[in-house]
Parts: C-alpha cells; sequence; structure tokens
C-alpha cells in the first residue's frame, strides 16, 4: 500500500521568506506526484505535478517541486512567499491508479 | 473555467437517519471520484467510477454507504444510518480518465455533521 508522509502540520512565514514543505511517501513501484493547495473558503485545486521528465518541476503561482527518487520524496519550495499563499498544501501520489494524500500543510503567512 | 458541482454544501442530520450527496463531474469526464475528508487529515477515497462502473470500492464502508452513477455522468453518495463518525467533509473529484497522471478536478465538498 501507498502513503505519503507531510512532516510539517503548522508553518508560519513572514512575507518573502522562502518556503519549502517536506513530503515523503512510500510505494514499490512508478509513480505519479502532485501537490494540491486549498486557500480559505475554495476548493482543492492542483498546484503542480510530476510524472515523468526533468524531476523540477515548476506550478502555478511561483511554486516549485522537486522529485528526489532515492529519497522518495517530493518536496515543494518558493523563494519568496505572499499573504495570499496562506492556505493549506496537501502532497499526493498516485501508484496503480489511486491517488493518495498526505495529512496536509497548514501555512500561514503573516505581513 | 468547468468546475465540478456538488449539493448541498452543508447537510446536518442525527444520527441513524439517511442522508443523500450529489455530485456532477466536468463534462466529459469519464472517471468520478468521492473523497472523504476528517478534520485535521488528506482526502481519503471512498469510491471511484469509470464510466457507470465501479473501479475501487475497497474502502467505502458499504454496510452503511452506497455510491452510484447510473448513467455515467452525475453520482449519489448515500449514508444509511448515519453515525456520528461520519461527519467529515465529501468531496467529488473528476478526471478525463482512469490515469495515474490525470489531474483529479476538486468540488467545493459537502460538510456533513451528525448529531
Amino acid at each position: 500500500a501507498q502513503s505519503v508522509s507531510q512532516h510539517n502540520h503548522h508553518v508560519i512565514l513572514s512575507e518573502a521568506a522562502s518556503l519549502e514543505l517536506g513530503c515523503n511517501y512510500s510505494y514499490g513501484g512508478t509513480v505519479n506526484l502532485f501537490w494540491y493547495v486549498q486557500y480559505p473558503g475554495q476548493h482543492l485545486q492542483l498546484l503542480l505535478k510530476y510524472f515523468s521528465g526533468d524531476p523540477l518541476v515548476k506550478g502555478i503561482k511561483g511554486f516549485e517541486a522537486e522529485f528526489i527518487k532515492s529519497k522518495f520524496s517530493f518536496n515543494l519550495r518558493k523563494p519568496s512567499v505572499q499573504w495570499s499563499d496562506t492556505a493549506e498544501y496537501f502532497c499526493a501520489v498516485n501508484g496503480g491508479n489511486k491517488l493518495t494524500f498526505g495529512t496536509g500543510t497548514q501555512l500561514k503567512v503573516e505581513l | 473555467e468547468a468546475e465540478v458541482a456538488q449539493s448541498p454544501r452543508y447537510k446536518i442530520t442525527e444520527k441513524s437517519q439517511a442522508v443523500a450527496f450529489w455530485c456532477d463531474p466536468i463534462s466529459g469526464h469519464a472517471t468520478l471520484y468521492w473523497y472523504r475528508q476528517i478534520l485535521g487529515q488528506g482526502p481519503e477515497l471512498l469510491v471511484q467510477f469509470q464510466d457507470e462502473s465501479v473501479v475501487d470500492d475497497s474502502q467505502l464502508p458499504k454496510d452503511r454507504f452506497s455510491a452510484e452513477r447510473l448513467k455515467g455522468v452525475d453520482s449519489t453518495l448515500k449514508i444509511q444510518p448515519a453515525e456520528l463518525g461520519d461527519s467529515a467533509m465529501y468531496l467529488c473529484a473528476s478526471s478525463p480518465r482512469t490515469s495515474g497522471t490525470d489531474t483529479q478536478y476538486f468540488g467545493p465538498g459537502t460538510r456533513l455533521t451528525v448529531l
């Protein structure tokens, strides 16, 4: 069975600070990796995804993530966060056509 | 931009009552998913449809939960009888195909409170 671990449950940053959210997964086969975001009052939406090719993928709003196969990791990064990035972020892995989510990281960006 | 529609947005019910949630996926999307999200956790797949057929319902508590997608378009998830532990957000999502690389598009969810 596949599983996803997000180690940071709550993160508080000041505007312009750099962000890195950790995500590790467990699965024995080929995986496709996703980061979803849920802004306050909105539904889950895709931030970025990786399924092949360049392990550094870029998403919307300046976010990027790097797939490191040897570490089973897919960490999310942003060089400079904005107040509008306040949201809950979910890492997800799709192995065998089933999407499994992590528990999420609540990010609060303070002015 | 096309969106997944869900109704109702909120539902309060008493223990042992029956509840039903409705989902209308993005037009043309063959695959439809129902997830349950308990507060503080990520969404967990309950059931997955490919057109009108169930692909995966291994996590669906079949003694009380049922789901259907009769014409391969919209879908209904039912709980009968509801229990206190069923209080959660119920999310519907759709994707063009059943493929590991496809993005799943989520609806706004139905927040269920069981008293």
